[in-house]
């Protein structure tokens, strides 16, 4: 079976602070794909970041960074010098890579409360 | 472009009625998706279409649920006999190919069982 487990249910900043969201995974594939949503008080999912198995190499896309580490199942997301546009709930989320299809298992989502 | 549209954006329904919420993918996206948001379990799949077929349906909760998808494009998720366990926001979901693309979410259909 496939879990995600979020920990953080919430995380308080103040703006320009850096913050790191946790996301811990569980699966017997060998092959998956891991992601992470953010979900602003408009309530759509925005898809932010997919990263396959085979890919250990960290990724930054501008403030955002992501790391990704197989030997600790981890898949954190780091936002540096944080700003108010980006509270939301952020959802971290894994799928098999053989499907064919993208049937994700979605962690809790841990609310990012940033304030000016 | 447009994004993916789902209407209603609310619906309040009695226990026990049949409700149909619908989905209007991005134009061209093949793959559909419906996913259940509620405070007991988070975010969880419902059911996936490529195209006008359903291969994967394992989401559905009981068979009060359905889905259907007509032309490549619409889709409408029907709850009968609605339960107060049901009340949800179901959120639609479209990518281009079914596998490797983005799943673009549209904004979902709040539902409350009174």
């Amino acid at each position: 079976a496939q879990k995600v487990t979020q920990a953080q249910t919430e995380i308080s900043v103040v703006e320009k602070e850096d913050v790191t969201l946790d996301c811990v995974y569980e699966t017997r594939d060998t092959t998956y794909y891991l992601f992470w949503y953010k979900q602003p008080p408009s309530g759509e999912l925005v898809f932010l970041i997919r990263r396959n198995s085979f890919d250990e190499q960290n990724e930054i896309s501008g403030r955002y960074s992501w790391n990704f580490q197989k030997s600790t199942s981890s898949f954190n997301f780091t936002i540096t010098a944080s700003q108010v546009v980006d509270s939301a709930v952020y959802f971290c989320a894994l799928s098999r890579m053989n499907t064919g299809f993208q049937k994700l298992v979605f962690g809790t989502g841990t609310r990012l409360l940033v304030s000016p | 472009g447009a994004g993916v549209s789902q209407s209603p954006s609310n619906k309040v329904t009695e226990k026990g009625k049949d409700v149909e919420l619908r989905c209007d993918p991005i134009s061209g996206h093949t793959a559909l998706y419906w996913y259940r948001q509620s405070l007991g379990q988070g975010l969880e799949f419902l059911i996936y279409f490529q195209g006008n077929s359903a291969p994967d349906k394992s989401g559905l909760p009981s068979d009060r649920f359905s889905a259907e998808r007509t032309g490549g494009s619409v889709s409408t998720l029907t709850i009968q006999r609605t339960q107060q366990e049901d009340s949800a926001v179901y959120l639609c979901a479209s990518s281009l190919r079914a596998d490797n693309s983005p799943l673009h979410f549209g904004n979902g259909t709040r539902l409350t069982v009174t």
